[in-house]
C-alpha cells in the first residue's frame, strides 16, 4: 500500500525550531517529487514547499522562504522539513503529498497520496 | 504569490448539480492546464478529485467533472449525494509555486 506518514510535530515557542519527517512506503520514493502542504486551524490549504526527486531542486512559498528548508534522504525513503524562526502563523497541520505516477517528478501535478498530517503549534 | 478565489459556500439538494468556480490569473489558472481539485471531509486528509483541469483519477465517480475557461476553472458535481458534503479546494501550477483556492464548503440540503 502506498503510504506517507508524517511525524515530528509538537508545541514550540515563537522563534523556535522544529524538524518534520515524512516516511514513505509502497512506492519508489526516489522517483517522486514531494510537497509539503499545511492547513491552519479552520483555514484552507496552503502549499509550503516541494523538492525534486533527486533533491537537487527545491521550491518554497514566499511565506516560509528563508526560514524553512526542505530536504530528503532517498536511502531512507524520508522527506524532511526543517522549520526555523517559527511564528504563530505557522501553526497548522502539515501534510506531505506525492504527485500521480504519470508525472512523478512534477511536484505540481495532481497530488494523489497524502499523509495523515502532523500538528505544529507555535505558542508561548 | 496570491491564492486563487473560490466562493465560500455552495449548496444543493440530492440529485441536483452544483458548480464551484476557481478564479486566478494568466499566471496560474489561465497559463497552465495543471488545475486540480481536492475534496476534504472534516478531520481527514484531502483527496484528489480532478487533475489536468478535467481528468479523473481512478475511483472518482464520473459525477465529478472539471473545466476551464480563461482564468477560471470549474468543478461540477452532478447527481449530488449526501457524502459529497465536504470542503473543496482548487489548485493550480503558477510557475514556481502552487497556490490553492480558499476552499468552498458544499452543503447537501
Amino acid at each position: 500500500e502506498v503510504q506517507l506518514l508524517e511525524s515530528g510535530g509538537g508545541l514550540v515557542q515563537p522563534g523556535g525550531s522544529l524538524r518534520l519527517s515524512c516516511a514513505a512506503s509502497g512506492f519508489t520514493f526516489s522517483s517522486y517529487a514531494i510537497s509539503w502542504v499545511r492547513q491552519a486551524p479552520g483555514k484552507g490549504l496552503e502549499w509550503v514547499s516541494a523538492i525534486s526527486a533527486t533533491g537537487g531542486t527545491t521550491y518554497y512559498a514566499d511565506s516560509v522562504k528563508g526560514r524553512f528548508t526542505i530536504s530528503r534522504d532517498n536511502s531512507k525513503n524520508t522527506l524532511y522539513l526543517q522549520m526555523n524562526s517559527l511564528r504563530a502563523e505557522d501553526t497548522a497541520v502539515y501534510y506531505c503529498a506525492k504527485p500521480l505516477p504519470v508525472m512523478a517528478n512534477f511536484y505540481y501535478y495532481g497530488l494523489d497520496v497524502w499523509g495523515q498530517g502532523t500538528t505544529v503549534t507555535v505558542s508561548s | 504569490q496570491s491564492a486563487l478565489t473560490q466562493p465560500r459556500s455552495v449548496s444543493g439538494s440530492p440529485g441536483q448539480s452544483v458548480t464551484i468556480s476557481c478564479t486566478g490569473s494568466s499566471s496560474d489558472v489561465g497559463g497552465y492546464n495543471y488545475v486540480s481539485w481536492y475534496q476534504q471531509h472534516p478531520g481527514k486528509a484531502p483527496k484528489l478529485m480532478i487533475y489536468d483541469v478535467s481528468k479523473r483519477p481512478s475511483g472518482v465517480p464520473d459525477r465529478f467533472s472539471g473545466s476551464k475557461s480563461g482564468n477560471t476553472a470549474s468543478l461540477t458535481i452532478s447527481g449530488l449525494q449526501a457524502e459529497d458534503e465536504a470542503d473543496y479546494y482548487c489548485c493550480s501550477y503558477a510557475g514556481s509555486y502552487l497556490p490553492f483556492g480558499g476552499g468552498t464548503k458544499l452543503t447537501v440540503l
